[in-house]
């Protein structure tokens, strides 16, 4: 498995403002993923991000709204820009250490926009 | 593209009743399958997973068996107990994509 910390573990925003999310690996990891959980609903991937590379987003998300960062092998941002209500979700990071297996999960953040 | 389906909640049984939570999938390829839980309040934590037909993946009395004729990964436990009450996400991997896509998820409540 992996230790998997993300900051701020919640936060409540005004509308128009952004959020820089981190999430940090206790060891080296080749991708990191980032999920959106809105109320009540699914997991949705909004992008991965891959280190020394761009990430890649999917369809519906776009870098202008959410950029990522990884900067090295255990660390990567998600900021939320211009936020509206809409964006009131739950943000996960997640990790996975073989090709095609199993991801694990950071504690996600829960924003709160007003 | 892949796509996950399960059924919807929310799930209310009593105490030691027997649960079964079903979940059927669409993919390309021979994708893994796994169930991930979710506790009140908590992130997802991985519950068990299945890499390849006929596989049952078990852990902490659930078990679900990997059926490629049923395209199914159904998620049973013969005695629930108040501590499982959670979300329960089934999900599937492509190992071409890599990305995660999971299913609706289904709330269980278990009552004493």
């Amino acid at each position: 498995s992996a230790v998997i910390s993300q900051k701020p573990s919640r936060d409540i925003c005004q509308r128009g403002t952004s959020l820089t999310i981190q999430c940090q690996v206790d060891s080296q990891v080749t991708m990191m993923f980032w999920y959106r959980q809105q109320p009540g609903q699914s997991l949705t991937l909004i992008a991965t991000a891959n280190q020394g590379s761009e990430a890649t987003y999917e369809s519906g998300f776009v870098i202008d709204k959410f950029p990522i960062s990884r900067p090295n092998l255990t660390f990567s941002t998600l900021t939320v820009s211009n936020m509206s209500p809409e964006d009131s979700s739950i943000y996960l990071c997640s990790v996975e250490r073989v090709q095609g297996g199993e991801q694990y999960f950071g504690p996600g953040t829960r924003l709160t926009v007003t | 593209g892949d796509s996950v389906t399960q059924m919807e909640g929310p799930v209310t049984l009593s105490e030691e009743a027997f649960l079964t939570i079903n979940c059927t999938y669409t993919a390309t390829g021979y994708p893994s399958l796994f169930w991930y839980v979710q506790y009140p309040g908590e992130g997802l934590q991985l519950l068990l997973k299945a890499t390849k037909a006929d596989d049952k993946g078990s852990n902490k009395g659930f078990e679900a068996t990997y059926r490629k004729e049923t395209t199914s990964f159904h998620l049973e436990k013969g005695s629930v107990q108040v501590s499982d009450s959670a979300v329960y996400f089934c999900a599937l991997s492509n190992n071409a994509g890599n990305m995660l896509t999971f299913g609706g998820g289904t709330r269980l409540m278990v009552k004493p």
